[in-house]
């Protein structure tokens, strides 16, 4: 079946940019999603990318997607203490009747 | 607005009981969706339903029943409570509109711990 791949932990300076990335496996996938997860919550949509697109920027988010690589990035700039979390990457594909597939999220510890 | 319910929060269950888990949205979505988080698996998901009275399974539905009699309610049920079941439930919903970028709104989340 499709996959989604993500590290499991990124540790960065406060103040310093974040990127946690990506990478899936269907070829056929229409939007990609990263969603927030606080702790003790569930996820949030934090921003998504239709896959005709390469970059969408949002305030202090920054989303790159390499369609040919199947490789998606968030970037998020001078990062804060509050944006320590989970960070899900998800993918839906044509036929996947609004089915998530899921990455296992990665940690973003922010160090002082 | 209340947006998507799940209780309880946490709950133990010793091996072989039985237990649902309650999930209510007020948005009149359409879609609705049980998953479990286990530590670095992400989502998996149980059982999804498309509309009152239809539902499906998902990715790992053994040992998990659902219904959806009404558009707001989507209860899991575990029949048979095992050790492998001890996880964290999420329960979430989408607004079908023909229109792949929408959001899937979540719940707080239930932890399940069998012993």
């Amino acid at each position: 079946g499709e996959d989604v791949e993500q590290s499991l932990f990124l540790s960065v300076r406060e103040g310093d940019s974040s990127v946690i990335n990506c990478t899936y496996t269907d070829s056929s996938s229409t939007y990609l999603y990263w969603y927030k997860q606080e702790p003790g919550a569930g996820l949030q949509l934090l921003t998504y990318i239709f896959s005709n697109m390469d970059m969408k920027q949002d305030q202090r988010l920054t989303v790159l997607l390499n369609k040919k690589d199947k490789h998606l990035s968030l970037r998020i700039a001078d990062t804060q203490t509050g944006d320590s979390a989970i960070y899900f990457c998800a993918e839906k594909g044509e036929d996947s009747n609004y089915q998530l597939i899921w990455g296992a999220g990665t940690k973003l510890i922010i160090k002082p | 607005n209340a947006g998507v319910t799940q209780t309880p929060k946490f709950r133990i269950l010793k091996i072989g009981q039985s237990m649902t888990l309650q999930c209510t949205q007020d948005m009149n979505h359409n879609y609705m969706y049980w998953y479990r988080q286990d530590p670095g698996m992400g989502l998996k998901l149980i059982y999804y339903s498309v509309g009152a009275g239809i539902t499906d399974k998902g990715e790992v539905p053994n040992g998990y029943n659902v219904s959806r009699s009404t558009t707001e309610d989507f209860p899991l049920r575990l029949e048979l409570a095992a050790p492998s079941q001890t996880s964290v439930y999420f329960c979430a919903s989408i607004y079908s509109a023909g229109l792949g970028g929408t959001e899937a709104f979540f719940g707080q989340g239930t932890r399940l711990t069998v012993v």
